[in-house]
C-alpha cells in the first residue's frame, strides 16, 4: 500500500533552536517529493519539490533531504521563529500525503 | 490573480441537504485537483480535472458526490444528502500542466460542517 509516514506526530521546540522532521514514504513508483507547510485554517503551502535524483534543497531556513534509496527525507528547519508554528506535510506526487508534523515554537 | 480561490470558506449545511463547494483555480490553470482533510489526518486525493473533463475520480466516493469544471466558471464539487461523516475541510489545488511543478498550488479551502 503506498504510504507516507511522518514522525514525530508533533514537536515543541523554543524560539531560536532547529528541528528535524522525518518522512518514510514506501509509494512506487516515485512521484516528486514535497514538503509544505499548512498554517491552521489555511491551505498547504509548497516549502520544497524534490526529484528523484536530487539529494537536498534549500528554501531559506528550510533544507530538505531525500534519500532514495532507504525512501527517507527530512526537513530541517534553522533557527526557527514563532511564524514557524504549523503542520508541515511530507507528500509523494499528488496522490500520497503524510498525516503532517505539528511544530509548535514557543518564545 | 489572487490564487487559487475557494467559497464559500465555511459551509453548514443539515444532514440530508446539497453541499455546493466552488474552486477558481489560478489564471490560466486548466488542471484542478480536489482533496479532502478531516481533523488529525492527511490530506486524501479526491478527484483530478482539467476542462471539461474527469481524468481521475479514483478516490471519490461513488455515491453521493461529482465534480465538475464546466468551460466557463469555476470547478464544482457537489455533496448530495449530506451526512456527519462529510465534515471535514475541502481543499483544491490548480497546476498549468499535469506536470505539478509548473505552480501548483492550494486554495485555502471550505470548511463543511454538517448538522
Amino acid at each position: 500500500k503506498n504510504q507516507v509516514e511522518q514522525s514525530p506526530q508533533s514537536l515543541i521546540i523554543l524560539e531560536g533552536k532547529n528541528c528535524t522532521l522525518q518522512c518514510n514514504y514506501t509509494v512506487s513508483p516515485f512521484s516528486n517529493l514535497r514538503w509544505y507547510k499548512q498554517d491552521t485554517g489555511r491551505g498547504p503551502v509548497s516549502l520544497t519539490i524534490m526529484t528523484f535524483s536530487e539529494n537536498t534543497k534549500s528554501n531559506g531556513r528550510y533544507t530538505a533531504t531525500l534519500d532514495a534509496d532507504t525512501k527517507q527525507s527530512s526537513l530541517h528547519i534553522t533557527a526557527s521563529q514563532l511564524s514557524d508554528s504549523a503542520s508541515y506535510i511530507c507528500a509523494q506526487g499528488k496522490l500520497v500525503f503524510g498525516t503532517g508534523t505539528r511544530l509548535l515554537v514557543s518564545p | 490573480n489572487a490564487g487559487v480561490m475557494q467559497n464559500p470558506r465555511h459551509l453548514v449545511r443539515r444532514r440530508g441537504q446539497e453541499a455546493r463547494l466552488r474552486c477558481s483555480p489560478m489564471k490560466g490553470h486548466s488542471h484542478v485537483y480536489w482533496y479532502r482533510q478531516l481533523p488529525e489526518e492527511g490530506l486524501k486525493f479526491m478527484v483530478y480535472l482539467q476542462k471539461e473533463n474527469i481524468i481521475d475520480e479514483s478516490g471519490m466516493p461513488k455515491e453521493r458526490f461529482s465534480a465538475e469544471f464546466p468551460k466557463e466558471g469555476p470547478s464544482i464539487l457537489r455533496i448530495q444528502q449530506v451526512v456527519r461523516g462529510d465534515s471535514a475541510a475541502y481543499f483544491c489545488a490548480s497546476s498549468l500542466t499535469s506536470e505539478l511543478d509548473y505552480g501548483y498550488t492550494f486554495g485555502s479551502g471550505t470548511r463543511l460542517t454538517v448538522v
